[in-house]
């Protein structure tokens, strides 16, 4: 059982370049979210699905873009990446209160 | 002001102590209250959870909600260099616009040396 998987693990782009993140679930899980993990600013929800076809905006969803693509997958896109999109980018799903994570794409913009 | 606060840290304990870690919120109609442990480069796991006041124990860590002080702890007893990582507090209320809206503190990093 996997759980969330992400990918890639790691990945350094240059200003201006695009990239897409990848997650996808096999908890059989309605909802997912995307959040990036920043030095002393916390998990901050960048967007999030709360069912299959639907999308919306989190805290933080300046520069991306999101994909609900089925039940299992949803995918994170930012279109002209910035330095300030550098970050630990996190996918989760969950079905109950709380939320279960993957283990992250570390992301430098450069 | 954030809606969870949480000391960043770092907390460094030599093995064996009990560890008091903590966390304050504002919004009086939280009603859910979650620890996630995250060990460095990975990503957080529920570690334990609550619904409303009270205590939980599970093994060597008890959960504490005081809803009156708005003060969420965890408690490690016995501590072990295994449990070095990053503690994230969450909190949600019962009804979140449409979503299961979940706030994170930034996470206390922990150190248990041997």
């Amino acid at each position: 059982n996997a759980g969330v998987t992400q990918t890639p693990k790691f990945q350094v782009l240059k200003t201006g370049q695009s990239m897409t993140l990848q997650c996808a679930q096999d908890m059989n899980h309605n909802s997912m979210y995307w959040y990036r993990q920043d030095p002393g600013m916390g998990l901050r929800l960048i967007y999030y699905s709360a069912s299959e076809g639907t999308t919306d905006k989190g805290e933080v969803p300046n520069g991306y873009n999101v994909s609900r693509l089925n039940k299992r997958e949803f995918s994170l896109r930012l279109e002209s990446a910035a330095p300030s999109q550098t970050s630990v980018y996190f996918c989760a799903s969950s079905e109950g209160p709380g939320r279960d994570f993957g283990s992250g794409t570390r992301l430098t913009v450069v | 002001q954030k809606e969870v606060e949480q000391d960043p840290g770092p907390l460094s304990v030599p093995e064996g102590a009990i560890v008091s870690l903590n966390c304050t919120y504002s919004n009086s109609a939280f009603q859910y209250f979650m620890w996630y442990r995250q060990y460095s480069r990975k990503g957080p796991e529920l570690l334990m959870y609550t619904y409303s006041s009270g205590n939980k124990e599970d093994g060597r860590f008890t959960a504490q909600v005081d809803k009156s002080s708005k003060y969420i702890s965890l408690f490690i007893r016995d501590s072990q260099p295994s449990d070095s990582a990053t503690y994230l507090c969450a909190s949600r209320d019962l009804f979140s616009g449409g979503y299961n809206k979940l706030i994170f503190g930034a996470g206390t990093r922990l150190a248990v040396h041997p």
